[in-house]
């Protein structure tokens, strides 16, 4: 149950995009469509954005998305904006269990 | 509108319980899974435990594993985890969730402080 491996950090000035990564295994990541993505203002609950690798649900803007490619899942956000400042987690469904990413922090310069 | 709502965290010792409910409307609570998702402070988020819809199955974190218990009450729309031999790296923020289509969390609680130090 090792959390999957995010970028600490990531950064882009406003109007730019910036993508973070998600490394997980053939038992998560790899093995399963099942990859969301989450964000957590400071002091917040966390915000899904992405659900089974791509979708987005109803309301987040289309400047959030999502791919994969074997045991690596990415996120990007396209056209920053200052709001957008904020952690960024991944999530694999991994069988019986769910295994969350360590956390990407996002600034907009 | 969907809501979840946590309840039953404060200050516990270690080696000690608590148990924190999640009281959840707005939906038909009996048709979903529902999990619980911690938070350390100034830490990332990690997934503790998850239930099936009628409560029949049960999946636990090696952390949780043998100390933490999951359960639901359909008829009262609550879900429960039940935790003990609390250690101070149980110290988190703890948030229920709901389960979506595919297997992502689609609602989440506020979340709940639980802080364990003598």
């Amino acid at each position: 149950q090792s959390a999957l491996t995010q970028p600490p950090s990531a950064s882009g000035s406003p109007g730019q995009s910036v993508t973070i990564s998600c490394t997980g295994t053939s038992s998560d990541v790899g093995g399963y469509n099942y990859v969301s993505w989450y964000q957590q203002h400071p002091g917040k609950a966390p915000k899904l954005m992405i659900y089974e690798v791509s979708k987005r649900p109803s309301g987040v803007p289309d400047r959030f998305s999502g791919s994969k490619s074997g045991n690596t899942a990415s996120l990007t956000v396209s056209g920053l904006q200052a709001e957008d400042e904020a952690d960024y987690y991944c999530n694999s469904y991994a069988g019986v269990n769910n295994v969350f990413g360590t956390g990407t922090k996002v600034t907009v310069l | 509108e969907v809501q979840l709502v946590e309840s039953g965290g404060g200050l516990v010792q270690p080696g000690g319980s608590q148990r924190l409910s999640c009281a959840a409307s707005g939906f038909t609570f009996s048709n979903y899974w529902m999990h619980w998702v911690r938070q350390a402070p100034g830490k990332g988020l990690v997934w503790v435990s998850r239930i099936n819809s009628d409560g029949s199955r049960t999946n636990y974190a090696d952390s949780a594993k043998g100390r933490f218990t999951i359960s639901r009450d359909n008829a009262k729309n609550t879900m429960y985890l039940q935790m003990s031999s609390l250690r101070a790296e149980d110290t988190a923020v703890y948030y229920c969730a709901r389960e979506g289509i595919a297997a992502e969390f689609d609602f989440w609680g506020q979340g709940i402080l639980v802080t364990v130090s003598s």
